[in-house]
């Protein structure tokens, strides 16, 4: 079956330092890539997405590459803030599934001033 | 436009009580789901639907129901809540063949 693997957290990171989260997965047809965000006390929304082999996906200063030879989709951000301080969720999907959503186990990431 | 709403935000129970967890959305999107998030298994499919009248099973459908009458409404049912039972749920909506999934604020269950 499909299945999402990311880094454990907790990340801890000072503020305007150099954010990588890992993101592996296995998928039985050709997945469509994602980051969500979840914020303090709300519900989770999209960071940003891929859907074919090299894309880059960008959002916000968050930038993930769809590299369909590592199977990976890593997230990264130059200068993280304090506000980004949230769980990040990397996830799949499968078109012919109905675009069923897949997660992995989400990485918190704290930043502090 | 609220998009997709959740009650009650929280919730205890006890072992062995019913209660409906409500999910609404209004986007007209076909397609609707629950999730439960417990810590570091991310989020785990329990139920789906891809219109009125039409629901399936995730990964993990044991002790829910989900029925779907309108567009707009996917109530989650716990017959005889189980301390397992204890997470936060989420729902969510979507449109095919958008890729977007849109998820409500979530339910913070707790079975005592």
């Amino acid at each position: 079956g499909d299945s999402v693997t990311q880094m454990e957290g907790p990340v801890t990171l000072s503020e305007e330092a150099f954010l990588t989260i890992n993101c592996t997965y296995t998928a039985t047809g050709y997945p469509s890539l994602f980051w969500y965000v979840q914020y303090p006390g709300e519900g989770l929304q999209l960071l940003l997405k891929a859907t074919k082999a090299d894309d880059k996906g960008s959002n916000k200063g968050f930038e993930a590459t769809y590299r369909k030879e590592t199977t990976s989709f890593h997230l990264e951000k130059g200068s993280v803030q304090v506000s980004d301080s949230a769980v990040y969720f990397c996830a799949l999907s499968v078109n012919n599934a109905g675009n069923m959503l897949t997660f992995g186990g989400g990485t918190r990431l704290m930043v502090k001033p | 436009n609220a998009g997709v709403t959740q009650t009650p935000k929280f919730q205890v129970l006890k072992t062995g009580q019913s209660m409906t967890l409500q999910c609404a959305q209004d986007m007209n999107h076909e397609y609707m789901s629950w999730y439960r998030q417990d810590p570091g298994m991310g989020l785990r499919l329990i139920h789906y639907s891809v219109g009125a009248g039409i629901t399936d099973q995730g990964e993990v459908p044991n002790g829910y129901n989900v029925s779907r009458s309108t567009t707009e409404d996917f109530p989650l049912r716990l017959l005889s809540a189980a301390p397992s039972q204890t997470s936060v749920y989420f729902c969510a909506s979507w449109r095919i063949p958008t890729d977007e999934q849109y998820f409500g604020p979530g339910t913070r269950l707790t079975v005592t």
